[in-house]
């Protein structure tokens, strides 16, 4: 079973539309980051959250870590075709010397 | 340039010989770890280690090998390798631990067992 459960796994959308991703765990984190991957690439951190219910925007990009710090959403707004990409959500839990742990991903493909 | 690499980029290999993957990073970075990726698992923790000569085993240990007497070097080791550790490798470091440090990924490794 997987301790970081994302929600979906792959989504299709057009230019301009609205999304969500979640990130899911019956498990407390200290802190909850975003990834994103591109083909051919490692992971690159987009945003990290640590306070519950705290809130982070980038650009189009809204982060959300639940006020239970166990769950967390990214929110896209507008999608655009450089948005393409793997998603990955990764907690950190008290206490395991840094180690983070990884939901399965979102691919995420948004088309002209 | 400063950063995180990897060699090989890609490797096929056959069942039963042993493997090296290498990364350096030019940070001077205390914490350094590997991951496998796999369709549907994401990101999994195979060793990590907190300082040169310090190492620990993550979630998927079983048939690796680390060593890390230098700071900026982190080889993965299979002993002997079988078909399902055919997967993207990953290396990443970071400054320290917890709260929420970012870790930096080098663009991976490709390895291929027949």
């Amino acid at each position: 079973t997987q301790l970081l459960e994302q929600s979906p796994q792959f989504l299709s959308i057009q230019e301009g539309e609205n999304l969500t991703v979640y990130c899911n765990s019956s498990s407390v984190f200290s802190s909850l980051q975003w990834y994103r991957q591109e083909p051919g690439e490692g992971p690159v951190l987009l945003v990290t959250v640590v306070t519950g219910g705290e809130v982070k925007k980038l650009k189009r990009l809204t982060f959300q870590f639940g006020d239970a710090r166990k769950d967390s959403s990214l929110h896209i707004t507008a999608a655009q075709t450089g948005d393409t990409g793997l998603y990955l959500c990764a907690g950190d839990r008290e206490n395991q010397g840094g180690k983070l742990i990884f939901g399965q991903g979102t691919e995420l493909s948004v088309k002209p | 340039d400063a950063g995180i690499t990897q060699s090989p980029r890609y490797k096929i290999t056959e069942t039963g010989r042993q493997v090296t993957l290498m990364c350096h990073q030019t940070w001077s970075h205390s914490y350094m770890f590997w991951y496998r990726q796999d369709l549907g698992h994401g990101l999994r923790l195979i060793y990590y280690s907190a300082a040169a000569d310090i190492t620990d085993k993550g979630e998927v240990p079983d048939g690796y090998v680390v060593s890390r007497s230098k700071t900026e070097n982190f080889p993965l080791t299979l002993e002997s390798a079988t078909r399902s550790q055919t997967s993207v490798y990953f290396c990443a470091s970071s400054r320290s631990s917890g709260g929420g440090n970012e870790q930096f990924f080098g663009p991976g490794t490709r390895l291929t067992v027949l």
